[in-house]
């Protein structure tokens, strides 16, 4: 199975300052139709996930536009240009493209 | 508004069996793949089954095939998770999930807890 590594696990951030999250694939998520199916979703505190990025970079509509994705092959960032408190959570990143699909560990964020 | 709203989570002993469905509104049911994750106690997210639209295309994780059967019944807009020989490592809460697109997923239930334990 395809192996993501999410780095750091914890993420201790400052309001109003940038935060990345790293995921690193054991294999390439690069389809034969060119495109690379690697999402992004955060998980609030009690609530379901909830997507913010899909296709490694296309945002998800209501989203805001502080979450950013990028990456290529096997290596992947999801950035917040500034932290709000709304953002606490776990982010986690997930391959669609070798089954069966797998999931990233979770990175938490708190303030 | 997209819901998705599993029921059927229980404790039941090892070897036996239960049934998840997860009832979906809010969207054309019949269009998309739909599948289970679950997430074990202290454990990250594992994806346990996939199906087509149709049925006609169905996957599972391997620690569970020949244990539990996805279906689903698109005139009730409802997805099925039959799960038999239940072992204790399939303990977790199962979310059922809603497909976004070529190798997305987009919405996902609250989840439903299945313990087993003797």
């Amino acid at each position: 199975d395809v192996v993501l590594t999410q780095s750091p696990l914890s993420l201790p951030v400052t309001l109003g300052q940038p935060a990345s999250i790293s995921c690193r694939s054991s294999q390439s998520l690069v389809d034969n139709d060119g495109n690379t199916y690697l999402n992004w979703f955060q998980q609030r505190p009690g609530q379901s996930p909830r997507r913010l990025i899909y296709e490694v970079s296309k945002r998800d509509s209501g989203v805001p536009d502080r979450f950013s994705g990028s990456g290529s092959g096997t290596d992947f960032t999801l950035k917040i240009s500034r932290v709000e408190a709304e953002d606490v959570g776990v982010y986690f990143c997930m391959q669609g493209i070798h089954w069966p699909w797998t999931f990233g560990q979770g990175s938490k964020v708190e303030i | 508004e997209v819901q998705l709203v599993e029921s059927g989570g229980d404790l039941v002993q090892p070897g036996g069996s239960l049934i998840l469905s997860c009832a979906a509104s809010g969207f054309t049911f019949s269009i998309y793949w739909m599948s289970w994750v679950r997430r074990a106690p202290g454990r990250g997210l594992e994806w346990v089954a996939i199906t087509s639209q149709d049925e006609s295309e169905k996957h599972y994780v391997d620690s569970v095939k020949g244990r539990f059967i996805i279906s689903r019944d698109n005139a009730k807009s409802s997805l099925y998770l039959q799960m038999n020989t239940l072992r204790a490592e399939d303990t977790a809460v199962y979310y059922c999930v809603k497909a976004g697109g070529i190798g997305s997923v987009d919405y996902w239930g609250h989840g439903t807890l299945v313990t087993v334990s003797s």
